[in-house]
């Protein structure tokens, strides 16, 4: 079965401080991987996708990057945090092989990062 | 374009009655429609989704949805609501116009059962 991790789980930094969050997952090959972010325990914001290894696609412009230097590694980076990167960030997974559950999209259990 | 709308921010029901969280949907094509809850401080789960077939869908936790056509609805629905079920309840639709099958989602509901 898969598994998907993410670490840390809580996360206090500074502003201007650097940022890296990290999410692997286990039991799957060539996923599809994505960064969201929630702020205030609400909507999800699609920040970045990719579809293989060093593929990152970006849906909103901002002060974060991903990368994803292994097949089922992708990271979510800042070289300066701001105030307004505070939020809630989920990772996610998707299987791209055909038929099993070619849509569904599995999160992984989040990072709490508070900005001070 | 896709989006998803819930109109409702948030829904009371007490323990034993019947619940209904609202969600619709415009999408170009044919849509896949998805439903995820979260628990305080955790990840999205999954609960259903619908991609074709019979409208009415089963899915976890004794959940259901039922997907409307005519009125592009996908409401979920729970015959016995539980005090366990209080949670934030998203919809989500597939979208059709990007490389990788992105979900967009509502905005959520916050579900709260009344023991």
């Amino acid at each position: 079965s898969q598994t998907i991790h993410q670490w840390p789980a809580t996360l206090v930094q500074p502003v201007g401080s650097p940022l890296s969050l990290e999410c692997t997952v286990e039991g799957t090959s060539n996923p599809n991987l994505y960064w969201y972010r929630q702020a205030a325990g609400r909507g999800l914001q699609l920040l970045f996708y990719s579809v293989g290894i060093g593929q990152i696609s970006s849906e909103v412009p901002q002060n974060l990057s991903a990368s994803r230097p292994q097949d089922r590694q992708f990271i979510l980076s800042s070289k300066k945090l701001l105030l307004s990167d505070s939020g809630f960030y989920l990772c996610a997974w998707r299987l791209t092989t055909w038929p099993t559950a070619p849509d569904t999209q599995y999160f992984g259990p989040g990072t709490r990062l508070t900005v001070l | 374009a896709q989006s998803v709308a819930q109109p409702e921010d948030q829904v009371n029901v007490a323990e034993g009655n019947p619940l209904t969280v609202k969600c619709t949907y415009s999408v170009s094509g044919n849509p896949y429609l998805f439903w995820y809850v979260q628990y305080p401080n955790r990840g999205l789960q999954f609960l259903l989704k619908y991609i074709t077939g019979d409208n009415l869908v089963k899915g976890s936790y004794g959940f259901e949805a039922e997907f409307n056509k005519s009125q592009t609805s996908f409401h979920l629905k729970k015959p016995s609501a539980l005090v366990s079920d209080s949670a934030l309840y998203f919809c989500a639709v597939r979208a059709t116009q990007t490389g990788a099958n992105n979900l967009f989602f509502g905005t959520g509901t916050r579900l709260t059962v009344i023991p």
